[in-house]
């Protein structure tokens, strides 16, 4: 089946833009994961819906950053008055959100955002 | 969260085996421990999981001792496509903690050459 989609592969704005990143999670998965990854660095964690709301948004960095999932599929990582520091490659993920041990999250390809 | 320290870079010659250790001194009780690999401009992929002892499946093998403290993911017989990062992660089942983000480090870059 499908895997985690990511909008666009690639986006390139000008410092203080707004853009606005999609995320297409595997069919039937109820939690969907944001993350950051700067180059060299691992993936840096920012919001986890748990089908519509926000269980756990710790990561965000600042009032800049938003998300939602208004219908518990797709999400939308929205950023405002962007800043060159917020260039780097966003990383959704989902998983079936069942709990248990250890639940495998299944990750897209990324957006690679590139703020001028 | 348990910290993992993990080497920044490995290298490997294809048909060999190799064998990345992650120290986690502060693991949980709870903690399982989970390996990721990540290609370029891909996201990273699950490759194995344990809680002790030794785990094993098609792609790799997790050798866990009995303190815990530390973990070696063992990749038999390598190819040039295992070329990666490669992850440890520790952490809590979200039953227990409610946290189900995975905490990355900076992984281990495994180079493998022909």
């Amino acid at each position: 089946g499908a895997g985690v989609s990511q909008t666009p592969s690639n986006k390139v704005t000008e410092k203080g833009k707004y853009v606005e990143l999609r995320c297409d999670p595997i069919s039937g998965h109820t939690a969907l994961y944001w993350y950051r990854q700067s180059l060299g660095q691992g993936p840096e964690f920012l919001i986890y819906f748990q089908g519509t709301g926000a269980a756990d948004d710790s990561g965000l960095p600042n009032d800049r950053f938003f998300a939602v999932r208004p219908e518990g599929s797709v999400s939308t990582l929205k950023i405002q008055r962007t800043e060159r520091g917020d260039s780097a490659v966003y990383l959704c993920a989902s998983s079936p959100g069942t709990s248990g041990g250890g639940e495998t999250q299944y990750f897209g390809p990324g957006t690679r955002l590139l703020v001028l | 969260l348990a910290k993992t320290t993990q080497p920044i870079s490995m290298d490997s010659y294809e048909g060999q085996e190799v064998n990345i250790t992650c120290s986690h001194n502060n693991i949980a009780t709870n903690d399982y421990i989970t390996w990721y690999q990540q290609f370029p401009s891909q996201g990273p992929r699950f490759i194995i999981q344990g809680y002790k002892t030794k785990v094993t499946n098609e792609v790799a093998s997790l050798f866990i001792p009995a303190d815990r403290k530390s973990s070696t993911l063992s990749l038999p017989r390598v190819s040039l496509s295992d070329t990666a990062v490669y992850y440890c992660l520790v952490g809590a089942p979200p039953m227990d903690t409610g946290r189900r983000a995975l905490t990355f480090g900076s992984g281990t870059r495994l180079q493998v050459q022909p």
